[in-house]
């Protein structure tokens, strides 16, 4: 169970789109449409931004949108504001009920 | 609203034991898996442990598996995380999240508690 690979970082200006990439293999994210992105800021408990795949859970601005390609699913935050600021975490179902969550990629408002 | 609050965290020495809890509120319970999730100080993080709706299924990461155990009272509305043979790298953050949807076991996780630090320290 290795941790899915994302980029440590990400950054843009205020108003650009930030695109993090979430790469895993066929026996978890090209496997299965069980991908979901979690906002983590610090001292605040990781929040559910996307699931299965490109759903946005009641709440979650539309600015976050998501999608997959083979064994690779990708998060875009559109029109960045200050409060993005903070960790991206991908998910994925792994086979036998068992799940990973990617590396981690911290994104930076400029 | 929907809440889950976890304690039970604190100092142990490696190899002690600690027994987490998680206390649900706000939702209809027993419809639901609950997944404990740990952040070692400075990482990412990291899937530990579910168990479903009913107590019928549970899994573990390798690394815990056969030191931890997680259950569940549905009467009392908690799950409990025991954590035995505890080793310095078992030292962080752990949260539980209930699974978004009922009786499914799909890995979406919405609501997160606000999490209860362990500390595994001679």
């Amino acid at each position: 169970q290795s941790a899915l690979t994302q980029p440590p970082s990400a950054s843009g200006s205020p108003g650009q789109s930030v695109t993090i990439s979430c790469t895993g293999t066929s026996s978890d994210i090209g496997g299965f449409n069980y991908v979901a992105w979690y906002q983590h800021r610090p001292g605040t408990a990781p929040k559910l931004i996307i699931y299965e795949v490109t759903r946005r859970p009641s709440g979650v601005s539309d600015r976050f949108s998501g999608s997959k390609s083979g064994n690779t699913a990708s998060l875009t935050v559109s029109g960045l504001q200050a409060e993005d600021e903070g960790d991206y975490y991908c998910s994925s179902y792994e086979n036998n009920n068992k799940y990973v969550f990617g590396s981690g990629t911290r994104v930076t408002v400029l | 609203q929907v809440q889950l609050v976890e304690s039970g965290g604190g100092v142990v020495q490696p190899g002690g034991s600690l027994r987490l809890s998680c206390a649900a509120s706000g939702f209809i319970f027993n419809n639901h898996a609950i997944h404990w999730v740990r952040q070692a100080p400075g990482k990412g993080l990291e899937w530990l442990s579910f168990i479903h709706f009913d107590g019928s299924e549970t899994n573990y990461v390798e690394s815990v598996q056969g030191r931890f155990t997680i259950s569940r009272d549905n009467s009392k509305n908690t799950v409990y995380l025991q954590m035995n043979s505890l080793r310095v790298d078992d030292t962080g953050v752990y949260y539980c999240a209930r699974e978004l949807g009922r009786r499914t076991k799909q890995g979406f996780l919405d609501p997160w508690g606000q999490g209860t630090l362990v500390t595994v320290s001679s």
